[in-house]
């Protein structure tokens, strides 16, 4: 079966960094993208970025350029996306997910089960 | 960037209606649609890719046609487990993938 499995949620402060994860198992994880999307509190879903494992390629959407980092190690099958310095704007629930078909990035499927990122004083 | 609009935002429909949702591009995509579906509490869930192709697993009162920049998602028969939100996204040029803003489905 394949499967994304996330980190658990964080409670962290403004100007924190933090750095979430995200698990691949059932495939190859070096031959499928995977991107990663924020959902704020009530509203609707946004696409951040995406990495392949494979080479480390990574592309960020303009709204998300240098607001976070994403990255992978292949070695243990797992994708991350991190914050450098925390903001409260940044209080969302996290998703990963596999893009498909192999080696391209046309739809999502399947989904990790989302991390949900509180950032508070 | 491409924008995406949705409507209606939200509906409200008896087990057993046709709902339709649209979803509009701001210019042509050819068929590069895709759309989901998430239920409160859940991570969204392919259900179309490619406008119209059906994802695995997916029941067949599930359906999605349109091209170029006008795009229709179809429930046949709506049920008590459809109640969630359904979601446009377009891939026409990584990195800027754009989702829609949702459409709401309920039972009347």
């Amino acid at each position: 079966e394949v499967q994304l499995v996330q980190s658990g949620a964080e409670v962290k402060k403004p100007g924190e960094s933090l750095k979430i994860s995200c698990k691949g198992s059932g495939y190859s994880f070096t031959s499928y993208w995977i991107g990663w999307v924020r959902q704020m509190p009530g509203k609707g879903l946004e696409w951040m970025g995406i990495i392949y494992p494979g080479d480390s390629d990574t592309r960020y959407s303009p709204s998300f350029q240098g607001q976070v980092t994403i990255s992978a190690d292949k070695s243990i099958s797992t994708a991350y996306l991190q914050w450098s310095s925390l903001k409260a704007s940044d209080t969302a629930m996290y998703y990963c997910a596999r893009a498909c078909p192999i080696a391209a990035a046309h739809w999502f499927d399947p989904w990790g089960q989302g991390t949900l990122v509180t950032v508070s004083s | 960037d491409i924008q995406m609009t949705q409507s209606p935002s939200s509906l409200s429909a008896s087990v057993g209606d046709r709902v339709t949702i649209t979803c509009q591009a701001s210019q042509d995509i050819s068929n590069y649609l895709n759309w989901y579906q998430q239920k409160p509490g859940k991570a969204p869930k392919l259900l179309i890719y490619d406008a119209s192709n059906l994802e695995t697993g997916v029941p067949s009162r599930f359906s999605g046609s349109g091209s170029g920049t006008d795009f229709t998602f179809t429930i046949s028969s709506l049920q008590p487990e459809d109640i969630a939100t359904y979601y446009c996204q377009q891939y026409d040029n990584l990195p800027r993938y754009t989702f829609g803003p949702g459409t709401k489905v309920d039972i009347k």
